[in-house]
């Protein structure tokens, strides 16, 4: 079984800064897909971005990037110039490819704060 | 796109009785998918569906719950005879059915048991 791990419970940065928020991972599979979700307060998920295990190109969405470790089963998501809409809970998630029935195995969350 | 509906925002209910959710999934998406997020953890998969079809379904997903997708549409998810363990956020996604499709949530219930 897959599990996901995210050791950063909260986290808080200066409005316009860079914060990296961590995720680890472990699984046997060989393809996957990682997805960073967002959850505001009372709002609902929200997709940030996603990474092909397959693809050795680090995905990028506008102020949001990762960095795909695949030896290291590593997949952090690095926040360039913070705004305060940023603060929301973000969830590492993982999938297993097609055949899996893309069930969504997910870490326990980072409380990311946007501080004035 | 409307986005995923998911109706009653909120349930409270006595230990004991039972509940039905109900979510409309985006209109062109045939996976329809059930989470449940406890406080200060993340979703946890319970059940999923191609089209009417229930493919999987969690071992946390004990014999007092049960979903149904009539007509490969909305769903309903059902807890019977609640207890106080089954007070958490249920989350519905959707997506399409080609492997790779990222889920779209809807806003969840969130269940208290009394």
């Amino acid at each position: 079984a897959q599990t996901v791990t995210q050791s950063q419970p909260e986290m808080s940065v200066q409005e316009a800064e860079t914060v990296t928020l961590s995720c680890t991972y472990d699984t046997s599979e060989n393809n996957y897909y990682l997805f960073w979700y967002k959850q505001p307060p009372s709002r609902q998920m929200i997709l940030v971005i996603r990474q092909e295990a397959y693809k050795q190109q680090n995905a990028t969405e506008n102020r949001f990037s990762v960095n795909f470790q695949k030896a290291a089963k590593s997949f952090s998501l690095k926040i360039s110039d913070s705004q305060l809409g940023d603060t929301a809970m973000y969830f590492c998630a993982f999938m297993k490819p097609p055949g899996g029935g893309n069930k969504l195995t997910f870490g326990t969350g980072t409380q990311l704060k946007v501080e004035l | 796109d409307t986005g995923v509906s998911q109706n009653p925002r909120h349930k409270i209910t006595k230990r004991g009785q039972n509940v039905t959710f109900r979510c409309d999934p985006i209109s062109e998406h045939n996976r329809l998918y059930w989470y449940r997020q406890t406080l200060g953890q993340g979703p946890e998969f319970l059940t999923y569906f191609q089209n009417e079809a229930q493919l999987e379904k969690s071992r946390l997903l004990s014999d007092r719950f049960s979903a149904e997708r009539p007509k490969g549409s909305f769903s309903t998810l059902e807890i019977q005879r609640t207890e106080q363990g089954d007070s958490a956020m249920y989350l519905c996604a959707s997506s399409k059915d080609r492997g790779d499709q990222p889920q779209h949530f809807g806003d969840g219930t969130r269940l208290s048991i009394l």
